[in-house]
Formats: structure tokens, C-alpha cells, sequence
């Protein structure tokens, strides 16, 4: 079955603007995940969607929000961007949020380069 | 969550075993631990997970120990392909996973 499909796969914006980011989970899977990729900061999650709602957010300014469909697909906002937005932006999904024993499938990302 | 602690890097031969080493001292009784890996420009990628109990599957083995206190990763026959950032996490948490820096395994021919 096809994996988690993420959309663009790289995007340039300019300071101030603003972009959505797209991400299609594995079809039955209906808790997204998204998170911040940086060389100085690695890894870092940003919010979890599931039924339409968020169920967890990380620690990121309210520049960066997200929303989920009733398909479970998922988009991520960041507006008024900031050069140190630039990042690889990853979402994952996972069959039923809190559930530890069951892995998460990322996708490749989207590469967000802020000029 | 937990806090992990993992080399920066390690080196190994293609074909040889490899152990990825990782401590969880603070992990609670009920977390999960995951290891994933991240390919050169890819998204990461489960390998494993285990609870109390060693792991097999086709991609990895996992050594838990008696604690539970830390884990090893075992590649029985490193390959070029192998070359990735391996990331240990206590899971606590589902699909919102808390990251550390990763051990960077650089293979040889």
C-alpha cells in the first residue's frame, strides 16, 4: 500500500510570507503527526492530529498551526515566515494516537527554504 | 519523558555486526522502546521496538536489558545501505515521539 506521501517536496518562500504544507497518511491511518527537522535543533515535534483535532502540540510559536480532514489528510501553516523556518518539515502517521507499541511511517518531507 | 544518551557516531565494516548502544535510566515500566533510523535525505524509519523482552525481526535484533535501563540495536551483517542516523526512544506517547541527537553509523567497504 502507498506510504505517507508528503507535498511539495521543496518550497522557497520569502520573509513574511506564509505556506501550507500537505500530508496524505497511510490509507487507515488516522493519527498525524508532524514535526520540525533543523541541524541546530534536530528533531522536533510540532503537533499530532487525530479525528479532526489536535491532541498534542509541541513547543513552537502559534505561527505554525495545523488542521486535519475528515480523510485523516493533514496541512500545516506557517505564517509571517522567519529565516530560521527553513527546516525540513516531516509528518508521520501512525494507526491510533497514544498507543505505544504500534511504530509511526514518516514521509520524505518537504524541504521549506526561507529567503 | 525519558532522556536517552547514544554515541555520536560509530564505525563498522560491511558484513560485520553491529551494536548501537543506548541508555534510558529515567524510562518509566511502561514505555515502549522504539529504534528508528533516518536514511540520507529520507524521513526516519521504524527498525524495531520492545517492551521487556529481546526482539527479532528482519531488519534488526534488540537487546533490552534486565532494567531495562538501556537497549542495544544489533545489525547482524552491516551494509552500505546501513549508513543512517539510529535514533532509541522511550515511547510513552503514540505517535509523538521525542528524538535525541542519534548515533551516526558510518559504514565501510
Amino acid at each position: 500500500k502507498a506510504g505517507v506521501t508528503q507535498t511539495p517536496r521543496y518550497l522557497i518562500k520569502t520573509r513574511g510570507q506564509q505556506v501550507t504544507l500537505s500530508c496524505s497518511p497511510i490509507s487507515g491511518h488516522r493519527s498525524v503527526s508532524w514535526y520540525q527537522q533543523t541541524p541546530g535543533q534536530g528533531l522536533q515535534f510540532l503537533f499530532e492530529y487525530f479525528s479532526e483535532t489536535q491532541r498534542n502540540k509541541g513547543n513552537f510559536p502559534g505561527r505554525f498551526s495545523g488542521r486535519q480532514f475528515s480523510n485523516s489528510r493533514s496541512e500545516m501553516n506557517v505564517s509571517t515566515l522567519e529565516l530560521g523556518d527553513s527546516a525540513l518539515y516531516l509528518c508521520a502517521s501512525s494507526l491510533i494516537p497514544g498507543a505505544t507499541n504500534t511504530e509511526a511511517f514518516f514521509g520524505q518531507g518537504t524541504r521549506l527554504t526561507v529567503v | 519523558d525519558a532522556k536517552t544518551t547514544q554515541p555520536n557516531s560509530m564505525e563498522s565494516n560491511e558484513e560485520e555486526p553491529v551494536h548501537l548502544p543506548c541508555n534510558h535510566s529515567t524510562i518509566s515500566g511502561t514505555d515502549y522502546i522504539h529504534w528508528y533510523r533516518q536514511l540520507p535525505s529520507q524521513g526516519p524509519e521504524y527498525v524495531i521496538h520492545g517492551l521487556t523482552s529481546n526482539v527479532n525481526n528482519r531488519m534488526a535484533s534488540l537487546a533490552i536489558a534486565e532494567d531495562r535501563k538501556s537497549s542495544t540495536l544489533i545489525l547482524h551483517r552491516a551494509t552500505l545501505r546501513d549508513a543512517a542516523v539510529y535514533y532509541c526512544i522511550p515511547n510513552n506517547a503514540g505517535n509523538m515521539l521525542t528524538f535525541g541527537g542519534g548515533t551516526r553509523l558510518m559504514v565501510k567497504p
